[in-house]
């Protein structure tokens, strides 16, 4: 079995300030990670992905997020926020003993003040 | 090119009554894949085609949901007779391959079961 947990349910942080959203993972064979996006009234987009390559993955938008093997970690980060990254942030995990099907953290609403 | 669609975008319906999703996915993607996110939930798997084929149906809630993929190409989700429950955003994603294959996301259908 494989799961996903995201810390905070909602990020507050102000414009320009550092972005920061936890995903911890649980999977008992090698996973592969992501990191999607949804803007309201719109479908998930892929911001990056982890795939056993590099474990610092840069993504679209500025983002990235590292992959901690010892931690069980993927989480995401931007230097400076902008107003435009306001949405709602999704950790998923897939792997071959889910057939590659997604599992999803419940996911964790940005808000960006200005 | 075309990403994937989803139709209809919304749907209200009584309880007891039948409703269809469609979703059409990019084309030459042969994996399709079914989620939904009820209210206040995560995004959940429900099933998963390869070309003509189901994959894997181990997320489909009960046998009142039922999809197929004619010829490989749309797909459809039929849920019947509606129950309540089943209000919810209802996701398609296709992709080329499993694995780390990005899975891209239509826009969603929200359903509403009164």
């Amino acid at each position: 079995a494989q799961s996903v947990t995201q810390l905070g349910s909602h990020v507050s942080v102000s414009e320009g300030a550092l972005v920061l959203l936890r995903c911890n993972y649980s999977s008992s064979v090698p996973p592969y990670l992501f990191w999607y996006v949804q803007y309201p009234n719109q479908g998930l987009q892929l911001l990056l992905k982890y795939t056993s390559a590099a474990t610092l993955v840069k993504g679209i938008n500025g983002f990235e997020a590292e992959f901690k093997k010892s931690e069980t970690s993927f989480h995401l980060t931007k230097p400076s926020a902008h107003m435009s990254d306001a949405a709602e942030y999704f950790c998923a995990v897939s792997s071959s003993n889910s057939g590659y099907a997604l599992n999803f953290g419940k996911g964790t609403s940005l808000l960006v003040t200005p | 090119e075309a990403g994937v669609t989803q139709f209809p975008s919304h749907s209200v319906i009584e309880k007891g009554q039948t409703v269809t999703l469609r979703c059409d996915p990019i084309s030459g993607h042969d994996n399709l894949y079914w989620y939904r996110r009820v209210m206040g939930k995560e995004i959940k798997f429900l099933l998963h085609f390869v070309k003509e084929s189901k994959q894997d149906e181990s997320g489909m809630p009960n046998n009142r949901f039922l999809a197929e993929r004619t010829g490989g190409t749309y797909s459809t989700l039929k849920v019947q007779p509606a129950e309540l429950e089943d209000s919810g955003v209802y996701f398609c994603a296709s992709s080329q391959g499993p694995g780390g294959y990005e899975q891209y996301f239509g826009p969603g259908t929200r359903l509403t079961v009164t």
